[in-house]
């Protein structure tokens, strides 16, 4: 069973701080790796995927990935109060049969 | 206009009956993808599609069943709807392993 665990919080940051996300997967062969972010009752929304180990940067978010730990991450910097959502990461472990494995999420709260 | 649609966007049914959600995409993406999400158990796949002739079981398809009428729209039945199919259905799309989701149908089973 392939599985990907995110800690579930709610993870709460002050308004200008960085949030730090994390999420770790069990499929050493997994290959691209995903965050979205979704609002309460709304649709996941792609924010960044990465595919190589290292970080990659994109405006204020960062996602760092590091397969030899199975361990990928999502860095928000200057948090802003619209920031609040719950963030989804996603692993693809099968190739290209391109199907996700999704964590259950980490619900941020940005506090003004 | 969205890429990928959903409807009903809410529906509210009884014990026993069939429904039908739809999902169109104008995207072009030959994958399509339904999910349903509950309170504190993230996304579950339902079943996907990698074209019009190919259909396969996600990880909890039973009591569900799809069909993909084109290229753009694929549609999940539920032939005699329970209450613990209450939950929120999206519809996703995908030409790589990056996937769209549509808006959602919040789904209410009495």
């Amino acid at each position: 069973q392939k599985e990907v665990e995110q800690n579930s919080g709610p993870l709460s940051v002050p308004e200008g701080a960085i949030a730090s996300l994390n999420c770790t997967y069990s499929d050493r062969g997994s290959q691209s790796f995903f965050w979205y972010r979704q609002y309460s009752g709304k649709s996941p929304e792609l924010i960044m995927f990465i595919y190589s180990n290292g970080d990659k940067e994109d405006g204020r978010f960062t996602a760092q990935l590091n397969k030899a730990s199975q361990y990928v991450s999502l860095l928000i910097r200057d948090s802003q109060p619209s920031d609040s959502a719950t963030y989804l990461c996603a692993v693809n472990s099968g190739g290209s049969n391109y199907k996700l494995t999704f964590g259950k999420g980490t619900l941020l709260t940005v506090n003004p | 206009d969205a890429d990928v649609t959903q409807t009903p966007r809410n529906r509210i049914t009884k014990t026993g009956k069939r429904i039908m959600l739809e999902c169109s995409q104008t995207k072009g993406h030959d994958r399509m993808y339904w999910y349903r999400q509950d309170p504190g158990l993230g996304l579950q796949l339902i079943y996907y599609s990698f074209d019009v002739k190919d259909i396969n079981k996600g990880e909890i398809s039973d009591g569900y069943s799809v069909s993909r009428q084109a290229q753009a729209k694929f549609s999940l039945s539920l032939e005699s709807a329970i209450p613990n199919q209450t939950a929120l259905y999206f519809c996703a799309t995908s030409d790589t392993d990056t996937q769209y989701f549509g808006p959602g149908t919040r789904l209410t089973v009495l």
